[in-house]
């Protein structure tokens, strides 16, 4: 299994509260993913790394924001956590970005906002 | 928009064959890759087409026709174990995965 683990894999926040979640990889993959996952959905592209500090938004990137100051960790941040933004978090990883880039995915951390 | 196709849910006997179809519209193609996903578990890798044919991979299967945008997974012999949900993610043209809602697939004795 790739290293990929993801903290806190359980979260109960209160709305107006910022969030932190971190991922963290020993493959020294270069491509790095934020997902939310909600029931009826597909998984959902929040954030992507392509290298030491070169991110960029996906689909779904509005209230949330990334930083990656090292190959091994990508960190999300929910400024100010909304009722909306209760899902599942997941975390990807890619040794490369294009057209083969079998994406390996952390255990997920569970987020709700009250 | 872009958009993926899968039933929400099927049911199979243990030993027996399933299909599980995915239609896809997206901007581009540059591949499709079938997750499974076990209940409250991380999506794990299980094919990858990218071009028409069938793939064989053990008691899985996929297969995929760009013309018609459309690709299936085929398992066989199933097991107990095979009850998850199945993902089916089109690579657009910008290389970014479009994912479908999944497939929760249960099995019975």
């Amino acid at each position: 299994d790739a290293g990929i683990t993801q903290s806190p894999r359980h979260k109960v926040t209160e709305t107006g509260t910022p969030v932190t979640l971190r991922c963290h990889q020993t493959e020294n993959h270069r491509y790095m993913y934020w997902y939310r996952q909600d029931p009826g959905h597909g998984l959902r592209l929040i954030h992507y790394s392509y290298g030491v500090k070169d991110t960029d938004k996906g689909e779904v990137s509005d209230g949330y924001s990334v930083s990656r100051s090292k190959t091994e960790d990508f960190l999300l941040t929910l400024e100010s956590a909304t009722s909306s933004q209760t899902s599942v978090y997941f975390c990807a990883i890619s040794e490369v970005g294009g057209s083969y880039n079998e994406q390996f995915f952390g255990p997920g951390t569970r987020l709700t906002v009250l | 928009g872009q958009n993926i196709d899968q039933p929400t849910e099927m049911t199979a006997t243990e030993g027996a064959i399933v299909q599980i179809n995915c239609t896809y519209q997206t901007s581009g193609f540059n591949g499709l890759f079938w997750y499974q996903q076990h209940a409250g578990e991380a999506p794990t890798f299980l094919s990858y087409n990218v071009l028409d044919g069938l793939e064989e991979k053990g008691r899985f299967s996929s297969f995929l026709s760009r013309s018609k945008g459309y690709s299936y997974l085929l398992l066989k012999e199933l097991q107990m174990k095979d009850s998850a949900s199945y993902l089916c993610a089109v690579l657009d043209s910008n290389y970014q995965l479009i994912w479908g809602a999944g497939t929760k697939l249960i099995i019975k004795p």
